[in-house]
């Protein structure tokens, strides 16, 4: 499975603009950049994904570098309830076992301050 | 629309014991997940299913580890019998759209396991 890199952790203060990013240095043209976050005691939740071009949603942006080897997650004013822990995943499009297949890293724990 | 149900929330037992985890998917997905989460580590895959067929459990310790997803909808995982190591939240999920890869993962709360 093609591996990414998140910084341990990230901290941030109310409605201030957060990049989260992603290194992906070995992703394939067949992977989806995805990202998934995971709020205190709860199942991981969708924030977005992308292939090649930059994705809004009403919860973030993504912001894809052109070669692909790197992402960034945007969350363009943080609240108190953004903190979580960011999983940046590459999802495989290719055939095989590692299709559609979610494999998720240790994340980036995000603290956003009042 | 109701969400991923898992029970029971939370369950405490002696290593060597057997126990047993249910997942109801939302309504109509035709994929279904399981993943165990160790605290401080992501979430790892243990199984897929696609309706009632395994895709993925070449992370499954079979040797303790058993699930099935009778009639394509609800499923239950097993461990018999229970080591320390797998005190965990393991993590049931659905997702609707049929093998392709962009696919919304939804996940439920969770079912906090811990081994004594």
């Amino acid at each position: 499975d093609a591996k990414t890199t998140q910084p341990n952790s990230m901290e941030s203060n109310e409605e201030e603009p957060v990049h989260l990013p992603c290194n992906h240095s070995t992703i394939s043209g067949t992977d989806y950049i995805h990202w998934y976050r995971q709020l205190p005691s709860q199942g991981p939740e969708y924030v977005i994904h992308g292939l090649t071009s930059n994705v809004n949603n009403r919860m973030a942006s993504l912001a894809i570098a052109e070669d692909r080897k790197s992402s960034t997650l945007i969350l363009h004013r943080a609240t108190l309830r953004d903190a979580a822990v960011y999983y940046c995943i590459l999802r495989s499009n290719a055939g095989g076992t590692s299709y559609g297949k979610l494999t998720f890293g240790q994340g980036t724990i995000l603290t956003v301050h009042p | 629309e109701a969400g991923v149900a898992q029970s029971p929330r939370y369950k405490i037992i002696e290593k060597r014991q057997s126990v047993a985890f249910w997942c109801n998917p939302i309504s109509g997905h035709a994929t279904l997940y399981w993943y165990q989460q160790i605290l401080g580590q992501g979430p790892k895959l243990l199984i897929q299913f696609q309706n009632n067929g395994v895709v993925d459990d070449s992370q499954l310790p079979k040797d303790r580890f058993s699930a099935e997803r009778l009639k394509g909808v609800d499923s239950t995982l097993k461990i018999q019998p229970a080591k320390l190591e797998d005190s965990a939240v393991y993590l049931c999920a659905s997702s609707a759209i049929k093998g392709r890869n962009t696919g919304e993962l939804f996940f439920g709360e969770g079912s906090r396991l811990t081994v004594l």
